[in-house]
Order: structure tokens, then C-alpha cells, then sequence
């Protein structure tokens, strides 16, 4: 059974970088079949698809973000991770990290998730 | 950017009853590619459907999805206690990859 789960701090000061990794577990980072992505949720704007990265190197991102994001695969540790960069209150949110099959190196639906992690930016 | 609309916001049904969601993309989504997710409070989304009408693994047959173009319907019929939840259409057809905004299904 494919598990994800997420970790980094909680509380993040604005300006300063925010930094996840998911660590994958019952499944390989490494597998073609796959991209490995970033969503967050937020009570104001709902579900947002930040990133989406495959091992081989494709990456995807949400335009609205990728001037501040930078996602990477760690195969040695089956982990992904986030950054995000020049953080503001605005990115206080739930980021998930969740698995997305690949049809053609085109990523498709997300699953499984991770359960989440609340990350807050303040002062 | 495809933005999805779902409705209603909120539905208000009783165990056993059937279930009617509806999310409409502004520009055709093609190859049918949307995706609807379960979410339950403190919980992450769960994929239920993909490519609009085929069913995740392990997802009971109550539930079913069809549509294609702009409409896509996510139908959840006998209502079992454990469906009141809020429900996500997500489309992966064009990047930036969009989700709707949720229908809450609760209890009446």
C-alpha cells in the first residue's frame, strides 16, 4: 500500500523559505508510471495545485507560484520535496503531497494524498 | 487557466437518498480528463473517480460519473451515513491543473 507523508515546519517567518518533503513509501519515486506533486488548501481559495515533478526531470508548475517554487526527487531517500520561496501570509495553508499517475509522461489524477501538514507564515 | 464550477454549493440529503453534483469547466476538457475527490473534515481528498467515470480502486459502485465537454455529473446514489462529506472535480487536461471549489453534501 502506497503511503505518503509529509514533514517540515509548521511556522514559517514571512520573507524567510518554507521547505517540505514527502517521504513515499510502498512505492518508488524512481517509477516512470509516476509524477509526484504538491497541492495546498486554503479555507479562502480552496484546492491549489502547486507542483508536479517526474524523477526523469519533467517538471510542472502553477504559473501563479513558479517564480517561487523549487521541487526536487531525492531517489537515494524516496522523498520529494518543496520550497517556497519569499513567503507571506498568503501561504499559510495545508500543503499535501500526493502521487499522480502518468499516461504518456503526461501526469494525470492525484493518488494517494499525504495527510497533510498545516504550515503557517507569521511573525 | 480552466475554471471549474460546482454545484450546488451545499446539498442537503437523507441516508438513502441519491446524490446529483454537478462541476462545469469554462473550456472543454478533453479526453474526459477530470477527477472527483471525497474529503471528510481533518482528512486529505480521496480519488473516487478519474477520467470521469471510471472508478478508483475500492470505491463502491454507488458511486458513478459521467458527462464530458464542459458538464461532468458525479452521481452518489443510496446515501450511506459515511458519504456526507465534500466532494472536488479537478481537471487534467491543462496546466495549471484546477480544482473546483466543493460541494459539501450534508445531512438533512
Amino acid at each position: 500500500q502506497v503511503q505518503l507523508q509529509e514533514s517540515g515546519p509548521g511556522l514559517v517567518k514571512p520573507s524567510e523559505t518554507l521547505s517540505l518533503t514527502c517521504t513515499v513509501s510502498g512505492d518508488s519515486v524512481s517509477s516512470n508510471s509516476f509524477y509526484w506533486g504538491w497541492i495546498r488548501q486554503t479555507p479562502g481559495k480552496g484546492l491549489e495545485w502547486i507542483a508536479s515533478m517526474h524523477y526523469g526531470g519533467t517538471t510542472y508548475y502553477n504559473p501563479s507560484l513558479k517564480s517561487r517554487v523549487t521541487v526536487s526527487v531525492d531517489t537515494s531517500k524516496n522523498q520529494f520535496s518543496l520550497k517556497l520561496s519569499s513567503v507571506t501570509a498568503a501561504d499559510t495553508a495545508v500543503y499535501y503531497c500526493a502521487r499522480r499517475r502518468s499516461l504518456a509522461g503526461r501526469p494525470l489524477w492525484f493518488d494517494p494524498w499525504g495527510q497533510g501538514t498545516q504550515v503557517t507564515v507569521s511573525s | 487557466e480552466i475554471v471549474l464550477t460546482q454545484s450546488p454549493g451545499t446539498l442537503s440529503l437523507s441516508p438513502g437518498g441519491r446524490a446529483t453534483l454537478s462541476c462545469r469547466a469554462s473550456q472543454s476538457v478533453s479526453s474526459n480528463y477530470l477527477a472527483w475527490y471525497q474529503q471528510k473534515p481533518g482528512q486529505a481528498p480521496r480519488l473516487l473517480l478519474y477520467d470521469a467515470s471510471s472508478r478508483a480502486t475500492g470505491i463502491p459502485d454507488r458511486f458513478s460519473g459521467s458527462g464530458s465537454g464542459t458538464d461532468f455529473t458525479l452521481t452518489i446514489s443510496r446515501l450511506e451515513p459515511e458519504d456526507f462529506a465534500v466532494y472536488y472535480c479537478q481537471q487534467y487536461d491543462y496546466s495549471p491543473y484546477t480544482f473546483g471549489q466543493g460541494t459539501k453534501l450534508e445531512i438533512k
